[in-house]
């Protein structure tokens, strides 16, 4: 049972135009979000989060905007450029006994063409 | 700063085979250290966490096992390997597991058994 889900496995994108990548989770108790990004034979890395007390957040290009009601969040990149070709990971976080332990969504993979 | 050390990057081993994965943690003290697994397709599988010297909690019931013998320092093992135990491994570290926290990942071990 998926409770972060990202259901589109790949996005194409053309330089200069935006990205946006979509997660939806189902467990109510997730109060916490984050964005990975992961390049190829490389482990992720951390992007962005969002605390669910906000609705948007942003840095540089990227922008995740968090629709609690919807259960969905999404990760804006403006403008895309080649080099954010990669995987792209959402994760969610709630307290489970003391612990924030993270659950990640299966990824995106995009690609920025020049 | 803190670095992250995972070794070897990748490595073939024939069923039935034992393993040991290496994990590293410089420049911070008590972290929180975690490992992943990412099969073909899939987002990333929590398989074991620990949050201090010999503290280890398992996620995936399976026949791997997990060490902290030092307080920087993680190991994945097993003693005999499934075909199903093929993927891309990760280890992580946090400061804690509080929600602000992100994790921080290795470059991962991509490991084929045949």
């Amino acid at each position: 049972d998926q409770q972060v889900k990202q259901n589109s496995p790949s996005l194409s994108v053309q330089e200069g135009r935006i990205s946006i990548l979509n997660c939806d989770y189902t467990n109510s108790m997730f109060d916490y979000f984050l964005w990975y990004k992961k390049y190829p034979a490389e482990g992720p890395t951390f992007l962005i989060s969002i605390s669910s007390i906000k609705d948007k957040n942003e840095d540089g290009r990227f922008t995740v905007f968090l629709n609690k009601s919807a259960k969905h969040l999404s990760l804006h990149i403006v403008p895309s450029q080649p080099g954010d070709s990669a995987v792209y990971f959402c994760a969610a976080r709630g307290s489970s006994g003391g612990s924030y332990i993270p659950t990640f969504g299966r990824g995106t993979s995009l690609i920025v063409h020049p | 700063s803190q670095t992250i050390h995972q070794w070897p990057a990748t490595l073939v081993q024939p069923v039935g085979s034992p393993l040991s994965l290496e994990c590293t943690v410089e420049g911070t003290s008590n972290p929180n250290l975690y490992w992943y697994r990412q099969a073909a397709g899939r987002g990333l599988q929590l398989l074991f966490y620990s949050v201090g010297i010999g503290q280890i909690s398992s996620e995936v019931p399976q026949n791997l096992s997990a060490s902290r013998p030092q307080d920087r320092q993680f190991i994945l093992s097993s003693k005999k390997l499934l075909l199903s135990d093929s993927g891309f491994y990760l280890c992580a570290w946090s400061l804690g597991t509080g929600r602000n926290q992100p994790q921080h990942f290795g470059d991962g071990t991509r490991l084929s058994i045949l």
